[in-house]
């Protein structure tokens, strides 16, 4: 099992500019999230998923959208881009209590 | 307020020793409590589970207060390999079924 995994791992943007985080897990779990952690802030839950084709609001979902689609992969979009969004971006899926992150995504807006 | 706060160190301790730390949590519906570690620049991932009776793993040992909103870790014989941050989590089933991370405490094990 890869567990969870994040496309890509590094990333530079221009403010403004679009992209999609791609978030994949091959253990079958239920709901998946999206964190982004900043030093001194912890981890602050952006947009979560609890199955397929549902999503839902965390702390800090604006400048954000997310897509469930499948029950595998978990997106999420950043549509222009602002220096505010330079954070490393979690993404993670759930059974019952434990929670599985990805390796991360570092991305910085300029 | 944060809805869970922990002391962010760096707790600095020298390798063998002992270190013990809490976190507060302000919602008295949280039903469920997680220390996870995570090391520098890598993702986090679960330590433990806390247990209303107390429990331990191995040199670990977490304990839950309800009464006050209180959880601690106690690390044993410290390793350097103990150096991380540990993190507190919090669930509540309800409210989206969703963990809540406490900020973190940063530990330092020095030789």
């Amino acid at each position: 099992n890869a567990g969870v995994t994040q496309t890509p791992k590094f990333r530079v943007l221009k403010t403004g500019q679009s992209m999609t985080l791609l978030c994949a897990q091959d253990m079958n779990h239920e709901y998946m999230y999206w964190y982004r952690q900043d030093p001194g802030m912890g981890l602050r839950l952006i947009h979560y998923s609890v199955g397929e084709g549902t999503t839902a609001k965390g702390e800090v979902p604006d400048g954000y959208n997310v897509s469930r689609l499948k029950k595998q992969n978990f997106l999420l979009g950043l549509e222009s881009a602002a220096p505010s969004q330079t954070s490393v971006y979690f993404c993670a899926s759930r059974l019952d209590f434990e929670q599985y992150f990805g390796p991360g995504t570092r991305l910085t807006v300029t | 307020r944060k809805e869970v706060e922990q002391d962010p160190g760096p707790f600095n301790v020298p390798e063998g020793a002992t270190v013990a730390f809490n976190c507060t949590y302000s919602n008295s519906a949280s039903q469920s409590f997680f220390w996870y570690r995570q090391d520098c620049r890598k993702e986090p991932k679960l330590l433990m589970s806390v247990y209303s009776s107390g429990n331990e793993d191995g040199r670990f040992t977490a304990q839950l207060n309800r009464a006050s909103q209180y959880i601690s870790l106690l690390i044993r014989d410290s390793k350097l390999s103990d150096s991380a941050t540990y993190l507190c989590v919090t669930f509540k089933g309800a409210a989206g079924n969703k963990l809540t991370f406490g900020g973190g405490t940063r530990v330092l094990v020095k030789p």
